[in-house]
């Protein structure tokens, strides 16, 4: 079973911040934090990811809790090109990585 | 650019053909590569974890005389659809990643339609 849980569909406006949350309560010591996103009829595509310390890269920021039992994928100003199912991953490389069902992100114009 | 090829992106076989899918890391190499199926509408399944040098492992359910999984040298694993049925017809994908715990990169899927 996949050891995160999230919403399964959210709503914002384009040009808006999204605040996505990611619920991983059973995350052990080495496990790392990864969220991906992906588009219609393509493969997942990396985001970003963390340990213990929120990141930022140029597409979002992660915020992760103190207790690291959950984390929120934010994205400063959404386009329409943000639409798209975001997976929240926890595991370290040498897991088999298990999806869940993600959250369907939908961007009205 | 792309770290992970997969070949081809679609695919239209007959019933009781085998179907073989690539999957290539362009600039790392990968020992271990994951092979998923995802169904429409749906998350992905992973199918089986793809060993460099050793047989690879299989989730519960996946039958591996009918998914072949090949993972010859360090940047090339393959998936043989054996003797196709229609219920295969599904989304393909395959990820890899470097050492440590760098990001899993995925390929652009295959598309396979059995008809």
């Amino acid at each position: 079973d996949a050891k995160t849980t999230q919403p399964n569909s959210m709503e914002s406006n384009e040009e808006e911040p999204v605040h996505l949350p990611c619920n991983h309560s059973t995350i052990s010591g080495t496990d790392y934090i990864h969220w991906y996103r992906q588009l219609p009829s393509q493969g997942p595509e990396y985001v970003i990811h963390g340990l213990t310390s929120n990141v930022n890269n140029r597409m979002a920021s992660l915020a992760i809790a103190e207790d690291r039992k959950s984390s929120t994928l934010i994205l400063h100003r959404a386009t329409l090109r943000d639409a798209a199912v975001y997976y929240c991953l926890v595991g370290n490389r040498d897991d088999k990585i298990i999806f869940g069902k993600g959250t369907r992100l939908h961007i009205l114009p | 650019g792309a770290v992970v090829s997969q070949h081809p992106s679609w695919v239209i076989c007959k019933s009781g053909t085998s179907v073989k899918i690539e999957c290539r890391s362009l600039d790392f190499q990968a020992t271990t590569m994951f092979w998923y199926r995802q169904f429409p509408k749906q998350s992905l399944m992973l199918m089986a974890t793809s060993n460099e040098g050793s047989k690879a492992t299989y989730e519960q359910g996946v039958e591996k005389d009918k998914f072949l999984i090949n993972h010859a040298s360090l940047t090339l694993s393959t998936l043989t659809v054996t003797s196709a049925h229609p219920e295969d017809s599904s989304f393909y994908i395959c990820s890899a990643g470097g050492r440590g715990n760098s990001p899993l990169h995925f390929g652009n899927g295959t598309r396979l339609t059995v008809t």
